[in-house]
């Protein structure tokens, strides 16, 4: 089991530039949790998918990001017009379906917005 | 929505001393209690699920209590080493069955000493 899969492991891109984080899930867990980790704000939830489809996106900023689930085996967050503030590591977690099921994290991915 | 105080911020003791750390939450719903490690660089790393009430839960060097009456949860590592030198954080999941989302507390960071 290869774990939760997360690339690219560091990003560094220009302030106004576009970001696309890429998740991989546990096989055969059904729903993947986003957030987002910084010194100053800590752990923040971000969005959650259960069977790809988007339950809970209350976490994301309502301008810049979004975040998707083509299939199964991959999730994306995209992040438009990136901004300084927006410099973080962003964790992919992925759980068996059901409520209060383990979350295990992925290496994360780290952004740095110059 | 739900709140997570974890304490203390910065934890340093000697090696084969016990080290604990305190969780207190707000929502009287939440249900599912986790503890997560993370080493430097590293993801976050489970250690133990609880939800029982005022139950300990043993694992490999550590002891977790959770009292839902004083909504206080707690990770007791018995007889730290080095190795044991990390960031620990502590995770509550609410009784919702829309969302898994976690609440984090803000984490804290655990120095052994030899």
């Amino acid at each position: 089991n290869a774990g939760v899969i997360q690339t690219p492991r560091h990003k560094v891109t220009g302030k106004g530039q576009e970001a696309t984080l890429w998740c991989e899930p546990i096989s055969g867990h059904s729903a993947v949790f986003w957030y987002r980790q910084t010194i100053v704000q800590g752990l923040e939830f971000l969005t959650y998918f259960r069977n790809q489809a988007p339950i809970d996106d209350s976490g994301m900023p309502k301008e810049r990001f979004s975040a998707q689930m083509p299939n199964q085996s991959h999730s994306t967050l995209k992040i438009q017009s990136t901004q300084p503030q927006d410099s973080a590591v962003y964790l992919c977690a992925s759980s068996l379906e059901g409520w209060g099921r383990e979350q295990y994290f992925g290496p994360g991915t780290r952004l740095t917005v110059l | 929505g739900e709140q997570v105080e974890q304490r203390p911020p910065h934890l340093s003791v000697r090696e084969g001393d016990s080290a604990v750390i305190t969780c207190t939450y707000t929502d009287p719903n939440s249900y599912y209690f986790f503890w997560y490690k993370q080493e430097p660089g590293a993801s976050l790393q489970l250690l133990m699920k609880v939800f029982s009430s005022t139950e300990i839960n043993e694992g490999q060097g550590f002891t977790v209590l959770l009292n839902k009456k004083d909504k206080r949860l707690s990770l007791n590592l018995t007889a730290a080493h080095p190795g044991d030198s990390a960031a620990y954080f502590c995770a509550v999941s609410e009784l919702n069955t829309n969302t898994g989302k976690l609440t984090f507390g803000d984490g804290t960071v655990l120095t052994v000493k030899p």
